[in-house]
């Protein structure tokens, strides 16, 4: 069974730093999406990553695929309060997700 | 912007109750998918829905659960007899490739008493 773990768990930062979130597996993907959260919504998708190496840039949030295609990153630059959210990664066409980073950005 | 959208936003019902759960997913999408949030857990998927017919389920939907498409908008869940373990919030999604871009609406939360 192919395994998302992602970290930290949790992660409290105050406005106007910067961060970085990992989803991690053993095996390798075809793709892996990112997904945020928020309290009572549904996940919204993010972005879709393919190809290794590939690096994607939404606004102040840049996601890397890894090279082997069995990990990815999320950096957010000069985090603003509005980045709150649970950050979930997920693959497969019966989308397998990880458990989350929780972000907390404080003023 | 499109978007896909659930009702009840919110469902009480006693243990033994049957429940519907109601989608109307983006028009110009096929694929169809219900997933499930126990308080605390992770989004874990439950049934994916294409041409008519059920083309992936977890071991979690079993023979309590049910899916239908009744006409060309709503995409429904039903539960037969719900348990105290099926409080949860439901998450339908839909897609237009059948691939790992899905959107997602907004969740019914359940709540079996």
């Amino acid at each position: 069974t192919q395994l998302l773990e992602q970290s930290p768990q949790f992660l409290s930062i105050q406005e106007g730093e910067n961060l970085t979130v990992y989803c991690n597996s053993s095996s390798v993907f075809s793709s892996l999406q990112w997904y945020r959260q928020e309290p009572g919504e549904g996940p919204v998708l993010l972005v879709t990553v393919v190809t290794g190496g590939e690096v994607k840039k939404l606004k102040r949030l840049t996601f890397q695929f890894g090279d082997a295609r069995k990990d990815s990153s999320l950096h957010i630059t000069a985090a603003q309060t509005g980045d709150t959210g649970l950050y979930l990664c997920a693959f497969g066409g019966a989308l397998n997700f990880g458990k989350g980073t929780s972000l907390l950005v404080t003023p | 912007e499109p978007e896909v959208t659930q009702t009840p936003s919110h469902q009480v019902t006693q243990m033994g109750q049957e429940v519907i759960l109601r989608c109307v997913p983006i028009s110009n999408h096929l694929y169809f998918y219900w997933y499930r949030q126990i308080l605390g857990q992770k989004v874990e998927f439950l049934v994916s829905f294409y041409n008519n017919e059920i083309s992936e389920k977890s071991e979690i939907f079993d023979d309590q659960f049910s899916v239908e498409r009744p006409d060309g908008s709503n995409f429904t869940l039903k539960i037969r007899s719900t348990k105290l373990e099926d409080s949860a919030m439901y998450f339908c999604a839909s897609s237009d490739t059948g691939g790992e871009t899905q959107y997602f609406g907004p969740g019914t939360r359940l709540l079996v008493l």
